[in-house]
Order: C-alpha cells, then structure tokens, then sequence
C-alpha cells in the first residue's frame, strides 16, 4: 500500500510569512497532484507534476517535484488569509491507478 | 457550465439503514470517481467507473457498492450502515480514464451522518 505523509499537520501563521509543506513517500509515482480543500467543498486541484526535478509556480505558490520522484514540497510566499484551507497532496504511481492522498496540512493564515 | 454536482448535500441515517448517493459529472466528462473522506483525514478511493464498467475499486466491503448510467452519473450505495461510515463522500469526474496528466474535477460532497 503506497502512503503519503504530509507535514506538518496543521500550521498557523502570521499574514505575510512564508511557509513550506512536505508530501513524503516511500514509493515512486508517476505524477503527484496538490489540492486545496476549503470547509463544505471539495477539494479544487492546484497543480499536477510529473517529471522529476519538475517546479510549478502558480502566483505565490511553488511546486516542486523530487527528483526520485518520491515526494514533493508546496512554498506559499506571503501567505494571506486568503490561503487558509487544507492543502492536500495526492499521487497515482501509473497512469491507470486511483489517486492516493495524504492526510493533509490544514492551514491557517491570521490578519 | 456547471461543475460536478451531488445530492443529497447532507444526510441523516440510523445504523443498519442502507443510503444511495448521487454524483452528475461535468459535461462530456465519462470517468467517475468515489472518496470516502472522513473527519481529520485527506479522502479515500473508493471506486472508479468508466464507459459504465467498474475500472477500479478501493479497500471498502461489499456493503458499497457503485454503478455508472448511460448519460454518465453515478450512484454510490452502502447498506447495513455504520457508524463508522460517517463521513464525506466526494465525487470526482474526469474526461477519461487514466492517464498520469489527467485532472480530477471534485463535487463538494455529501455528509453523511450515522446515529
């Protein structure tokens, strides 16, 4: 069974600090996607990477892939309140094979 | 156009009752994922459905069960109900099946409530 651990499991910051989550692995996986899940809603997809090394920026925040492709890391840069939610990394380990996810790191951002 | 809508959004059952929910993907869309998500943790497969043929199934016992319908929704049953299968049941839709680029379109839920 292919795990996904995520730390930390919950953060709370001040607005304007920068943060990093980790989504670690034993296994390799073939793409790695992030989401972020606000209270009553679904999870909305982020990013999605799939080569090793491979980094993503969207606005403030920056993805990156490992490069054995085991693991992954979310940079958000001048969190905001905004950012609150639950930040959830999920992996498939071929194209065909359901998603696995983490357990999430619930965030909160203070004004 | 509209996104991945499930009913009911909410849900109040006793233990040993059975429960049907309901999962419309977006338009054009032929692929239908079930998640369990409970409280505290990141969702869990459940099934995969595509063409209206089971492509894949999760760790969960016979009490669930799923089935695709020619215009692509999705039903999700689970008899003799417990309570530890309270929970969100979230409903993913994507154009086909598989594919590592493929994006999973979430609806929001339904909470299911046991008693």
């Amino acid at each position: 069974t292919q795990l996904l651990e995520q730390s930390p499991q919950f953060l709370s910051i001040q607005e304007g600090e920068n943060l990093t989550v980790y989504c670690n692995s034993s296994s390799v996986f073939s793409s790695l996607q992030w989401y972020r899940q606000e209270p009553g809603e679904g999870p909305v997809l982020l990013v999605t990477v799939v080569t090793g090394g491979e980094v993503k920026k969207l606005k403030r925040l920056t993805f990156q892939f490992g490069d054995a492709r085991k693991d992954s890391s979310l940079h958000i840069t001048a969190a905001q309140p905004g950012d609150t939610g639950l930040y959830l990394c999920a992996g498939r380990n071929s194209g065909n094979t359901p998603l696995v996810f983490g357990k999430g790191t619930r965030l909160s951002v203070i004004a | 156009d509209a996104g991945v809508t499930q009913s009911p959004t909410h849900l109040i059952k006793t233990r040993g009752q059975h429960v049907t929910l309901r999962c419309s993907p977006i338009s054009g869309h032929k692929s239908v994922s079930w998640y369990q998500q409970v409280l505290g943790q990141g969702p869990q497969f459940i099934f995969q459905y595509y063409e209206k043929e089971e492509r894949g199934r999760g760790n969960f016992p016979d009490r669930f069960s799923a089935r695709q319908f020619p215009n692509y929704s999705s039903e999700l049953n689970v008899n003799a109900l417990l309570l530890g299968d309270s929970a969100l049941y979230l409903c993913a839709s994507s154009l086909s099946h598989g594919g590592r680029n493929q994006p999973q379109h979430f609806g929001d839920g339904t909470r299911l409530s046991i008693l």
